[in-house]
């Protein structure tokens, strides 16, 4: 168990370039989440897979935002034309699924800075 | 909808003295309840959770929390600080019906502990 990880840990980028984040979970999960915290705030749930499939998607998550996970190991989350107010902590987790509520690992995060 | 509202934002203590971070959650079904602790710069490790059972739960690091339904309060305690439990807390609650597990956390309390 070598934990979630996250590349890369940190990312400036200019007002409307194109990012993309990495979230490798642990080998065993079969769901993988994305959650953004924004200074002063706690972490907001942005969206959601279970194996490649992406089951729930916040409001947070413009059309700007995609995701994937596409061998259900995995995931990026691509940020679009960013804008200043996408600055903040992309934090990840993984657990296994559902049967009872099973814990969510999470990584150190990815911080993006917009400027 | 569930939500979750921390009592201060910032908590200071004393080594030794007795710690107590508050949390209140507002949800339409009986939730699952957790506390995460957040250190600079790293990912969110969990303290402590509630889902079902025994309504006292005992967490890693000696703290523990009480789940009490009639006052919707799930209150973070520690009998002694030290000075390594000085970190960020964040409460969080999930609802057991359905949507993925997926948590909603407040906006966190930073705890200080003072010599």
């Amino acid at each position: 168990d070598t934990g979630v990880s996250q590349n890369p840990r940190h990312k400036i980028t200019k007002r409307g370039q194109n990012v993309t984040f990495r979230c490798d979970p642990i080998s065993e999960h079969n769901r993988l989440y994305w959650y953004r915290q924004t200074l002063g705030q706690g972490p907001e749930f942005l969206t959601y897979f279970q194996n490649e499939a992406q089951l729930e998607k916040s409001r947070l998550l413009s059309d700007r935002f995609s995701a994937e996970r596409p061998k259900g190991s995995f995931s990026t989350l691509e940020i679009q034309r960013t804008e200043q107010g996408d600055s903040a902590m992309y934090l990840c987790a993984s657990s296994q699924a559902a049967g009872g509520f099973y814990e969510q690992y999470f990584g150190p995060g990815t911080r993006l800075t917009v400027t | 909808a569930q939500s979750v509202t921390q009592l201060g934002s910032h908590v200071s203590v004393s080594e030794g003295a007795l710690v107590l971070l508050r949390c209140n959650y507002s949800s339409s079904v009986p939730p699952y309840l957790f506390w995460y602790v957040q250190y600079p710069n790293q990912g969110l490790q969990l303290l402590l959770k509630y889902t079902t059972g025994a309504t006292l739960v005992k967490g890693i690091n000696g703290f523990e929390a009480e789940f009490k339904k009639s006052e919707t309060s799930f209150h973070l305690t520690k009998p002694s600080a030290h000075m390594s439990d000085a970190a960020e807390y964040f409460c969080a609650v999930s609802d057991p019906t359905g949507g993925g597990n997926k948590l909603t956390f407040g906006t966190g309390t930073q705890l200080k502990v003072e010599l």
